[in-house]
């Protein structure tokens, strides 16, 4: 089993539309939970940051973390057509480790 | 803030010849950056870690010998490809981390795409 894991999609959603982003993981000891969006031949770019659980808002994006149940949610408010990219989760168990990502999800908005 | 810049951005060389990518963080400094690679419509793979001064930590299976990694300053790592094969062809992407930051955030670099003729 993978340690993290998340569902690549593609996902495809209307403009204007509540995205539901999620990853599951193995090992409850990872403490820092992140989200990139990457575009297409480009390098990730940060979207969300967030330590141990709880909701995490900013602008049209929320993170959840419900360490429970190991899993994690980004929502996306009013998806716009720029909103499309894949969506990476990565996580880690303490500070200045490597990342464990997922593989992605492939987002698509249509207008 | 948190810019990571990467150099080139694409290159294209002949098998057997060697290639070196550059790894800057531009306005923080970075005592710890990583080096990924990423296969079309693949998740990124972790290759090293590298720390400010001394010798990178390899991921299992990567070689370190071909894949030649030097972190010098607090600013600049750089990636090695040594006697490039076709099969190396790929995305390279580096991270960084902030040393003033808090917790474990990374700022990744825009990539360097890898052609291996």
């Amino acid at each position: 089993q993978k340690e993290v894991e998340q569902d690549p999609g593609p996902l495809s959603v209307p403009e204007g539309a509540i995205v539901s982003l999620n990853c599951t993981y193995s090992n409850s000891a990872f403490q820092y939970f992140m989200w990139y969006r990457q575009y297409s031949r480009k390098g990730p770019e940060l979207l969300m940051y967030t330590y141990s659980s709880g909701n995490k808002e900013d602008g049209r994006f929320t993170a959840q973390v419900d360490k429970s149940s190991k899993y994690i949610s980004l929502f996306i408010r009013d998806s716009q057509p720029s909103d499309s990219a894949t969506y990476l989760c990565a996580m880690s168990s303490n500070s200045g480790y490597a990342l464990n990502f997922g593989k992605g999800t492939s987002l698509l908005v249509t207008p | 803030g948190a810019v990571v810049s990467q150099h080139p951005s694409w290159v294209i060389c002949k098998s057997g010849t060697s290639v070196k990518i550059e790894c800057r963080s531009l306005d923080f400094q970075a005592t710890t950056m990583f080096w990924y690679r990423q296969f079309p419509k693949q998740s990124l793979m972790l290759m090293a870690t590298s720390n400010e001064g001394s010798k990178a930590t390899y991921e299992q299976g990567v070689e370190k010998d071909k894949f030649l990694i030097n972190h010098a300053s607090l600013t600049l790592s750089t990636l090695t490809v040594t006697s490039a094969h076709p099969e190396d062809s790929s995305f390279y992407i580096c991270s960084a981390r902030d040393t003033a930051g808090w917790g474990n955030e990374q700022f990744f670099g825009p990539g360097t795409r890898l052609t291996v003729l």
